[in-house]
């Protein structure tokens, strides 16, 4: 019943320096999305995926990067962090059809200092 | 584009109070709408999901309901329990042209807090 796995659950990083999110979920879903959360406000929608090879971006994709080669996995990457990149990470995956509930990850929290 | 507002922020009560927490929207061309939970430090667990064709959807001492026309759904929640303690979220859901592709628009969350 593993679900959303996402990795690492926290991280510092320097300013300047590149890491990725990983995230893969098992249960066969087409649907994969990264969001971020800051203090006190909703979730904003980074990239997205509708399937194997097909990326687009969400609300707030600059500073990063996403890969989707495999159903399973959903890397996000950040490429040249900043300290505005400070914030929790979700990653969320759904299945398509009438019940189309969303399933999470349990974050990734991380700083740019 | 679509906004989403969740009030009051935060709401403190004792325990066995019946409770309604509000989510409006200003878009109501949605596809559907859920609400989830989220405990301290923890992603978030759907709770309900109502579809635009719906009223309202209940799950044990959990009641929601849909108005698409005023932009409004509640979350009620009867005889609270401490254990009921934690951030509540709404998500407008929208379909993103053709296929099964979706855009979820999250409110801020009430942080609700229950007194034992």
């Amino acid at each position: 019943n593993a679900g959303v796995t996402q990795t690492p659950k926290f991280r510092i990083l320097k300013i300047g320096q590149s890491m990725t999110l990983q995230c893969a979920q098992d249960m066969n879903h087409n649907y994969m999305y990264w969001y971020r959360q800051d203090p006190g406000m909703g979730l904003k929608l980074i990239y997205y995926s509708v399937g194997a090879g097909i990326t687009d971006k969400g609300e707030v994709p600059n500073g990063y990067n996403v890969s989707r080669s495999t159903t399973e996995d959903f890397p996000l990457r950040l490429e040249l962090a900043a300290p505005s990149q400070t914030s929790v990470y979700f990653c969320a995956s759904r299945s398509a059809g009438a019940h189309e509930k969303l399933f999470f990850g349990s974050g990734t929290q991380l700083s740019v200092l | 584009k679509q906004e989403v507002t969740q009030i009051p922020a935060a709401l403190s009560v004792p325990e066995g109070e019946n409770l309604v927490l509000n989510c409006s929207f200003t878009d109501s061309a949605i596809y559907n709408l859920q609400w989830f939970r989220q405990d301290p430090g923890k992603g978030l667990t759907s709770l309900l999901l109502i579809q635009s064709s719906q009223r309202e959807q209940t799950s044990g001492r959990l009641n929601a309901s849909l108005d698409k026309s005023s932009g409004r759904s509640t979350l009620y929640i009867a005889a609270s329990q401490p254990g009921d303690s934690a951030t509540y979220l709404c998500a407008v859901i929208r379909s993103l042209g053709s296929g099964s592709a979706r855009q979820l628009t999250f409110g801020s969350g009430t942080q609700l807090t229950v007194l034992p």
